[in-house]
């Protein structure tokens, strides 16, 4: 199985700054398998990025998402107040998905 | 607009059975693949269960194979999770989620949950 790390586990930043999520895996992944996740308190997952850098419908330009292999990125340009919320990457492979613990984005 | 609603959830003592139901709304529900997953009290996300477009292909996770069963009625547009042997370490926030469409290696839409206590 396929472990995901995602770092940092917190990042603290202010609205308009750039944030940047890795999500690290134990061996490689195909890209086309590769997706990212919003949280927000009390509410389920939303996609924001599948194949590694294609953002889902409605998902704003200010999410983009890069990598290949084992390194994976999620860039937030410029952090809307909405944004703050815990990330999620996710890969498929061998009948299976799993999921990275998480980056919660906290304003600083 | 697209809906996924959970129900079934609740209290359930350790060793019990509990079933779980998705209503699906707003789509062609038969050309989706479908999924389930949970989320523990303060955890992360973990994939459960995988059904394909007909049901006739279905996956789980290590964790409840052998306890827990996926189907999907495609002309009730629902999918369910018959769950047995509970214990504790299955308390969790359980989702539906639907695939990608033709792509089962994301999850493009979740319900918002049902929750699973199991205790004693």
């Amino acid at each position: 199985e396929i472990v995901l790390t995602q770092s940092p586990g917190t990042l603290s930043l202010s609205p308009g700054e750039r944030a940047t999520l890795s999500c690290r895996a134990s061996q490689s992944v195909n890209s086309n398998y590769l997706a990212w996740y919003q949280q927000k308190p009390g509410q389920a997952p939303r996609l924001l990025i599948y194949g590694a850098s294609s953002r889902a419908t409605g998902i704003p330009d200010r999410f983009s998402g890069s990598g290949s292999g084992t390194d994976f990125t999620l860039t937030i340009s410029r952090l809307e107040p909405e944004d703050f919320a815990v990330y999620h990457c996710q890969q498929y492979g061998s009948s299976s998905w799993t999921f990275g613990q998480g980056t919660k984005v906290e304003i600083k | 607009q697209v809906q996924l609603v959970e129900s079934g959830g609740g209290l359930v003592k350790p060793g019990g059975s509990l079933r779980l139901s998705c209503a699906a709304s707003g789509f062609t529900f038969s050309d989706y693949y479908m999924f389930w997953l949970r989320q523990a009290p303060g955890k992360g996300l973990e994939w459960v269960s995988f059904t394909s477009t007909s049901g006739s292909s279905v996956n789980y996770a290590d964790s409840v194979k052998g306890r827990f069963t996926i189907s999907r009625d495609n002309a009730k547009n629902s999918l369910y999770l018959q769950m047995s042997s509970l214990r504790a370490e299955d308390t969790a926030v359980y989702y539906c989620a639907r695939s990608g469409l033709a792509a089962k290696y994301y999850f493009d839409f979740w319900g918002q949950g049902t929750l699973v206590t199991v205790s004693s």
